[in-house]
């Protein structure tokens, strides 16, 4: 079946270096949606970025990816983190209804 | 826009005791959605309904039942409660070809 391998549990970085967190899959579905969403502290997971077109980067608030199905990688960047960056974020994919979230990497960023 | 109400937000079982879960969404959305999180383990799928009297089993589906009645709502019933189990229980939404919206989640504990 489709699955979503993050293999960062924890990342730390201090305020103002480069963010990369990893996020491949496996899926059957040869168009896949792939998700990154973001979980602060006490709320539910909201949606940050998607894509299903190949190579085209996607961007939102800062954060920037771009689905590559040559490597099946939809890794999530960003050029400078902030404090508020902090929170948990999980890779998702969907072919059709059922939707199959990674196992998260929770950023810490500290001054 | 719209919601996905959960309730209860805190719900305290016994071991041993059947509990359910109440979810109701006003997006007007084909497929509901029924996630487990866990600390370290990600969002895991217990059970999917792509329209009203469907359900399909998740992952995670063992030692849980469903019901979708109506297209608005979806429950889901723990069937015998675990002794120290704690969890967050979020249910979800979603239209096709689009992202997962999710509720601000139930969180278990089994005494």
């Amino acid at each position: 079946g489709d699955s979503v391998t993050q293999t960062e549990g924890l990342v730390t970085l201090t305020e103002g270096l480069p963010v990369m967190l990893n996020c491949t899959y496996q899926t059957i579905y040869s168009n896949p949606f792939l998700f990154w969403y973001v979980q602060h502290l006490n709320e539910s997971p909201r949606l940050l970025l998607k894509s299903f077109t190949d190579n085209k980067r996607t961007e939102h608030q800062g954060f920037h990816a771009t689905l590559h199905k040559s490597s099946s990688s939809f890794h999530l960047q960003k050029s400078s983190a902030q404090l508020s960056d902090s929170a948990l974020y999980y890779c998702a994919l969907t072919g059709g209804y059922k939707v199959v979230f990674g196992s998260g990497t929770r950023l810490l960023v500290s001054p | 826009g719209g919601i996905i109400t959960q309730t209860p937000k805190f719900l305290i079982g016994q071991e041993g005791q059947k509990l359910t879960l109440k979810c109701q969404q006003n997006f007007n959305h084909d497929t509901m959605y029924w996630y487990r999180q866990d600390s370290g383990k990600g969002l895991r799928l217990i059970y999917y309904s792509i329209t009203e009297n469907d359900l399909q089993k998740g992952d995670l589906s063992e030692g849980y039942d469903a019901s979708r009645e109506k297209k608005s709502s979806f429950s889901l019933t723990v069937t015998s409660a675990q002794k120290n189990e704690m969890a967050v229980f979020l249910c979800a939404s979603r239209d096709r070809g689009t992202e997962v919206f999710f509720g601000k989640g139930t969180r278990l504990t089994v005494v």
